[in-house]
């Protein structure tokens, strides 16, 4: 199975500031690899995937990259409604397995 | 519009069965692969099970297999999860969602969620 570690688990931030998530990959995923964001009683949202295509409707302010098995998100000026839970995800593989999620928060 | 919604969670005596339903819309449900992710209370999210479009592939978490099954029924647009011998630990709330066209298994669309709450 592969581990996907996501760091830090909260990150405090100020509205127009940059935000970078990490997520890492305990082995290859190649770029087989999504972003969620979740907010509170909502259902998680795909907001990119195969590493840094924005799904539809994904602001431009968001964008990810890669390099090796280590995986960034970053939102480029924090937006009010940015505040959420965001989850990586490696569909490399089975199982599908998904990080542990990183809480940005004001 | 895409929609998924799902239906049939509730609550449940460890050891018992639960069969949830997810109604898709919107789209030509045949042509995508469909999946099963859970949340427990507080905690992050867990993938369960994915099928096939024509639901001769189908995969799940090692702490499900041989006890919850996944099926489709493509001329009804439903997606389902048989979940039998229950455990405490499978209290969650139970996602419906869209996997992709092509064998490439993020989700796109998600539906609300159906609780799942097993009482021991």
């Amino acid at each position: 199975e592969i581990v996907m570690t996501q760091s830090p688990v909260t990150l405090s931030v100020s509205p127009g500031e940059r935000a970078t998530l990490s997520c890492r990959a305990s082995q290859r995923v190649d770029s087989n690899l999504a972003w969620y964001q979740q907010k509170p009683g909502q259902a998680p949202r795909l907001l990119i995937y195969a590493v840094s295509t924005r799904a539809t409707g994904t602001p431009a302010r968001f964008s990810g990259s890669r390099s090796g098995t280590e995986f960034t998100l970053s939102i480029s000026s924090l937006q009010s409604e940015d505040f959420a839970v965001y989850f990586c995800q490696q569909y490399f593989n089975w199982p599908l397995t998904f990080g542990g999620g990183t809480k940005v928060e004001i | 519009e895409v929609q998924v919604v799902e239906s049939g969670g509730g609550l449940v005596q460890a050891g018992g069965s639960l069969r949830l339903s997810c109604e898709a819309s919107g789209f030509t449900f045949s042509s995508y692969w469909m999946g099963w992710v859970r949340q427990a209370p507080g905690k992050g999210l867990e993938w369960v099970a994915n099928i096939k479009q024509d639901g001769s592939e189908k995969y799940y978490v090692d702490s499900v297999k041989g006890r919850f099954t996944i099926s489709r029924d493509n001329a009804e647009n439903s997606l389902f999860l048989q979940m039998d011998s229950l455990r405490a630990e499978d209290t969650a709330v139970y996602y419906c969602a869209r996997g992709s066209y092509w064998d490439v298994n993020y989700f796109d669309y998600w539906g609300q969620g159906s609780l799942v709450t097993v009482t021991s």
